[in-house]
């Protein structure tokens, strides 16, 4: 089965540097989202990037994605303490079953 | 915006009590799934419905589980007989596909059900 597997597991910045995660997965997909878990808390829908493109623009977020290497990257710009969080890629196949979640990578923005 | 509710936000529960998680999908979506995460865990698909039924499900989503969308506007999962391992944060979402692709799921807050 498909899976998306982000990294690095735990990132540490300092606030104003640029925060960059990668995820991987492995079959062929619809569409890869990006989300975001604040401690405890519940799932926030950040990007979603569609199978046939490359790049989009979200505010401070850009998310890649390359389907030959089948990886995907979330670069939040200027980063902030309040983007302190948790943050999934997940992956949809192309049949809109299959939605796989990444174990995530924790991002600590430190003021 | 419209957005995904979840009640309660909390569950409490003793071992082999039945639970009932409640879910408000957005109001025009169609498809409904539910997920669950236990702590420090990455998020796990449990099942999908769709035209009132259920339309995938995963390894997880055992005989001790169902779903039911009773009326119009909720979608429930219903744990029959928890265990401790049942603890975790669960999740509903739901989506409403345009032009025949798949689009955004939409998440609700979660339920943090603790078996006792």
């Amino acid at each position: 089965s498909q899976q998306g597997e982000e990294d690095p597991q735990a990132l540490s910045i300092q606030e104003g540097e640029n925060a960059t995660m990668n995820c991987s997965y492995k079959t062929s997909i619809n569409n890869l989202q990006w989300y975001r878990q604040n401690s405890g808390r519940g799932l926030v829908h950040l990007i979603l990037i569609r199978s046939n493109e490359r790049e989009k623009h979200s505010g401070r977020l850009r998310v890649t994605l390359d389907t030959s290497k089948k990886s995907s990257s979330l670069l939040i710009t200027a980063s902030r303490a309040a983007d302190t969080a948790s943050y999934f890629c997940a992956t949809e196949d192309n049949y809109g079953q299959n939605f796989v979640f990444g174990p995530g990578t924790r991002l600590s923005v430190l003021p | 915006e419209p957005e995904v509710t979840q009640t309660p936000s909390h569950q409490v529960t003793q071992m082999g009590q039945e639970v009932i998680l409640r879910c408000v999908p957005i109001s025009n979506h169609l498809y409904f799934y539910w997920y669950r995460q236990i702590l420090g865990q990455k998020v796990e698909f449990l099942v999908s419905f769709y035209n009132n039924e259920i339309s995938e499900k995963s390894e997880i989503f055992d005989d001790q589980f169902s779903v039911e969308r009773p009326d119009g506007s909720n979608f429930t999962l219903k744990i029959r007989s928890t265990k401790l391992e049942d603890s975790a944060m669960y999740f509903c979402a739901s989506r409403y596909p345009t032009s025949g692709l798949t689009d955004t799921q939409y998440f609700g807050p979660g339920t943090r059900l603790t078996v006792l």
